[in-house]
């Protein structure tokens, strides 16, 4: 059973596009929602959270959707560049010390 | 960066055979996972602890055992590597209290021949 659904798996975007990533979630008890970004060779590192109680969230040009009745969420890469090729996971964890639940993940490439 | 450090970072070894990855913090945060990361799969955690000799399983345990005898160090060992094993070994922090972020190592490879 997989609680964290991500797609695409792969996603190829022009330079200066819009990037966008969906998740779908099935326990309606979990209340935190990071996303990772991983470059080759790295470990993941944190790009941006939110919590349920709170549709969007902005940093920069990357922006959470969060859609609490349809139990979705979304990351938006405005002016897509480059650099920000590499391998976006969402996740999901129930409040507290609890260990992260990933999606897949999506390969996103930026090209010129 | 966090101050993870995981070694070895690339590994090679028979099957049969038995594996200690270590996972070293500087943080002394008190809870440390172990994950793996596998081609379609994305990140699958193996088995985590929420403090000194306090560990608990994760989805995909069968066949991993960890140890954690000071706050800085979590090992986690392969008893009998199989090539099934053969994967990237992330290991992850972070500190107590609510909706605190997992910060990463960057990871082991591990090839099981």
């Amino acid at each position: 059973q997989q609680q964290v659904k991500q797609s695409p798996q792969s996603l190829i975007v022009q330079k200066g596009g819009i990037s966008i990533i969906n998740c779908a979630y099935e326990n309606t008890a979990f209340d935190y929602f990071p996303w990772y970004q991983q470059f080759p060779g790295k470990g993941p590192a944190l790009l941006i959270a939110i919590r349920p109680d709170v549709s969007e969230k902005k940093e920069g040009r990357f922006t959470i959707s969060f859609n609490k009745s349809a139990k979705q969420f979304s990351l938006h890469i405005m002016d897509s560049q480059p650099g920000d090729s590499a391998t976006y996971f969402c996740a999901a964890k129930y409040s507290g010390n609890t260990p992260l639940v990933f999606g897949k993940g999506t390969r996103l490439s930026v090209i010129a | 960066d966090a101050g993870i450090t995981q070694s070895p970072r690339h590994k090679v070894t028979e099957t049969g055979t038995p594996v200690t990855l270590r996972c070293h913090q500087t943080e002394n945060h008190r809870y440390m996972y172990w994950y793996r990361q596998d081609p379609g799969h994305g990140l699958r955690l193996i088995h985590y602890s929420y403090g000194v000799k306090d560990t608990d399983k994760g989805e995909v345990s069968d066949g991993y055992s960890v140890s954690r005898s000071k706050t800085e160090d979590f090992l986690l060992t392969l008893e009998s590597a199989t090539s099934s094993q053969t994967s990237v070994y992330f290991c992850a922090i972070s500190p107590t209290g609510p909706n605190q972020p997992q910060h990463f190592g960057d990871g082991t490879r591990l090839s099981i021949l």
